[in-house]
């Protein structure tokens, strides 16, 4: 079974601070996305990375695939209070179809 | 607005009632799902369909019983639920389950209680 483990599970931090949550497995992925879900709605799909290595931009948010295809982080710079939500990352295995979440991170930023 | 729609967004149900939440998604796509979701857990695929066919069923019970009419459509039958049913359901879908990616947009999701 491949399973994504995130961390940390709650993070709480002032606004213009900047922080990074991780998605480690010991498993490889074909490729790993990044959602956000904020109260009351679904995840929404923020970035895809396939390539080990890869590192992908959104404006102050930094997401990187590991070398191994087996992790992955996301760096935000400058929190604002709008980053508040539920990041969730999600795998494809390799071979696989499903897609595979982590359990997730909810990160609160506070004015 | 994700192009997945999802009704009723709130729902309270006892033990004895059947009800049936519904998806509709106007992106085109072959593939949509239902998941759960509750607090302190990661998102359960409950089922997967691809072109209208059940293609997962994830050992879901037997109290749920998805229906899926066409590839716009999903349907999610619920009948005499438990207490610990109790949680956001959502549904999802993307271009084809054989997609490299499976890049997935949810809906809103409807938050079901089971009392």
């Amino acid at each position: 079974t491949q399973l994504l483990e995130q961390s940390p599970q709650f993070l709480s931090i002032q606004e213009g601070e900047n922080l990074t949550v991780y998605c480690n497995s010991s498993s490889v992925f074909s490729s790993l996305q990044w959602y956000r879900q904020e109260p009351g709605e679904g995840p929404v799909l923020l970035v895809t990375v396939v390539t080990g290595g890869e590192v992908k931009k959104l404006k102050r948010l930094t997401f990187q695939f590991g070398d191994a295809r087996k992790d992955s982080s996301l760096h935000i710079t400058a929190a604002q209070p709008g980053d508040t939500g539920l990041y969730l990352c999600a795998g494809v295995g390799q071979g696989a179809q499903k897609l595979v979440f982590g359990q997730g991170t909810r990160l609160t930023i506070n004015p | 607005e994700t192009g997945v729609t999802q009704t009723p967004r709130h729902l309270v149900m006892g033990m004895t009632n059947k009800k049936s939440l519904k998806c509709e998604q106007h992106l085109g796509h072959n593939a949509m799902y239902w998941y759960k979701q509750s607090a302190k857990k990661p998102l359960e695929l409950m089922f997967v369909y691809n072109f209208k066919e059940q293609t997962e069923n994830n050992s879901v019970p037997s109290r749920f019983s998805p229906e899926c009419p066409n590839s716009s459509h999903l349907f999610l039958h619920l009948h005499t639920l438990q207490p610990e049913d109790s949680a956001l359901y959502l549904c999802a879908s993307s271009q084809d389950i054989r997609g490299r990616y499976n890049e997935q947009f949810f809906g809103p999701g409807t938050r079901l209680t089971v009392l």
